[in-house]
């Protein structure tokens, strides 16, 4: 099974709109931590945001925030008042803390197209 | 602005040639991580190490890849032989905390 699932192949949003990028996980580690990454065309992974499943608060950054459900085990990037900028794969990652490990596994990525 | 350094950026080689990539990872992260990255398969892990030992390699076909951190400011990715199917794009990444890893900026490998 999948550990996270984002269900959006590709987006295309009008500029200044707000997305909802959708990213649902997979876990009984009661214990983890959840990142969104932004990808543009030049390729470099772009950290964005991180919500530990602890955090009583929805993480935000900036015009990034992160609606986390955690009983429906999710967690939507909404990026408000989009940018042509903002064009790029997005990709939701989990760690599970189990253990003490590190590792993140990512999603398959949605590419969003903010269209002028 | 620290910054993970990746080196060489680009790589073309021949099959049954030996690839090196090298890795600089932030000063002070004590975490370091080898993803590969194909429109396939998407962003797989292949090795990761915290304080220079190697946690896991399970992503990582043993057979020709290899990694290893020579000391703190230094992670090296092997692949001998190289095959067509390692062509692919080579991030490092490194973290000091839980909730943070910083990615490089790839090594985008081409095995003819």
């Amino acid at each position: 099974a999948q550990k996270i699932t984002q269900t959006q192949p590709g987006m295309f949003v009008q500029e200044k709109e707000a997305v909802t990028l959708d990213c649902t996980y997979d876990t009984s580690d009661p214990s983890y931590g959840l990142f969104w990454y932004k990808q543009p065309s030049s390729g470099e992974m772009i950290f964005l945001i991180y919500q530990g499943s602890y955090d009583q608060q929805n993480a935000t950054e900036g015009r990034y925030s992160l609606n986390f459900q955690k009983a429906r085990k999710s967690a939507n990037l909404v990026i408000s008042a989009s940018q042509l900028g903002d064009s790029a794969m997005y990709f939701c990652a989990m760690r599970e803390e189990q253990g003490r490990d590190d590792k993140i596994i990512f999603g398959k990525g949605t590419r969003l197209h903010i269209l002028p | 602005d620290a910054r993970v350094t990746q080196t060489p950026r680009h790589k073309v080689t021949e099959m049954g040639q030996e690839v090196t990539m090298r890795c600089q990872p932030i000063l002070g992260h004590n975490t370091v991580f080898w993803y590969r990255q194909t429109m396939m398969q998407g962003l797989e892990l292949l090795a990761y190490f915290r304080n220079r030992a190697p946690l896991d390699d399970s992503g990582m076909p043993k057979d020709r890849f290899s990694a290893e951190m020579p000391d703190a400011t230094l992670a090296t990715l092997k692949i001998q032989p190289s095959e067509p199917r390692d062509s692919a794009v080579y991030f490092c990444a490194s973290g000091k905390n839980y909730n943070e890893q910083f990615f490089g900026p790839g090594t985008r490998l081409t095995v003819l």
